[in-house]
């Protein structure tokens, strides 16, 4: 069964631009969460998608947003980018709610704005 | 707000010692506690989830105990090999889906 694949790993943008990030969850798991690790600010929520549709999103500014896909793959966009967007982007994906929300993460996204 | 802390940060020990890493969390009112590993410039392994409504998990030498009344967590691991070196992060999932992760603990485990 293959786990949770994201696209690209590695990318290098200057500032000003726009990024999209790419995540292929579990085959059958239906929510997909996204996630920025900085080495000062650790690990930061930034949305969670379920069924096409956005439950929650951390304390990001709008440059940040995502969608979901009827196939459950998702997508995250930061426009404008800032040096302070550099970071590995984290997917995860999972295949129910609440307690039974065991999460599997994809390798991640490796952004860097110069 | 619930607000997860590990301590150690890090921590060093021989091989073949058993260890506890912790984990306390602010709110008890969560559905869940994972564990993961993850190793530098890679994502996170997933090692251990507990519900709830449960005490504790095990998987291999890995035992994970969870106390809500007190905001704990640990995270033992039984006979320490090299391959254990990695961050072991701790997060908490409540009733608005979204996770509150600890700092994580730098685990170093010496031939």
């Amino acid at each position: 069964k293959a786990g949770v694949t994201q696209t690209p790993r590695y990318l290098i943008k200057t500032r000003g631009q726009q990024v999209t990030l790419s995540c292929s969850p579990i085959s059958g798991h239906r929510s997909v969460s996204w996630y920025q690790q900085t080495p000062g600010q650790g690990l930061q929520f930034l949305f969670e998608y379920f069924s096409e549709t956005q439950r929650n999103k951390g304390n990001f500014p709008g440059r940040f947003s995502g969608r979901q896909f009827s196939n459950s793959r998702s997508e995250m966009n930061v426009s404008t980018l800032e040096l302070g967007d550099s970071a590995l982007y984290l997917c995860a994906s999972s295949l129910g709610t609440g307690e039974d929300g065991e999460l599997f993460f994809g390798e991640g996204s490796r952004l860097t704005v110069l | 707000k619930q607000e997860v802390t590990q301590i150690p940060a890090a921590l060093s020990v021989p091989e073949g010692e058993n260890l506890v890493l912790n984990c306390s969390f602010t709110d008890s009112a969560i559905y869940n506690l994972q564990w993961f590993r993850q190793d530098p410039g890679k994502g996170l392994t997933s090692l251990l989830l507990i519900q709830s409504s449960q005490r504790e998990q095990t998987s291999g030498r890995l035992n994970a105990s969870l106390d809500k009344s007190s905001g704990r967590s640990t995270l033992y691991i039984a006979a320490s090999q090299p391959g254990d070196s990695a961050t072991y992060l701790c997060a908490v999932s409540g009733s608005n889906y979204q996770l509150i992760w600890g700092a994580g603990t730098k685990l170093i485990i010496k031939p």
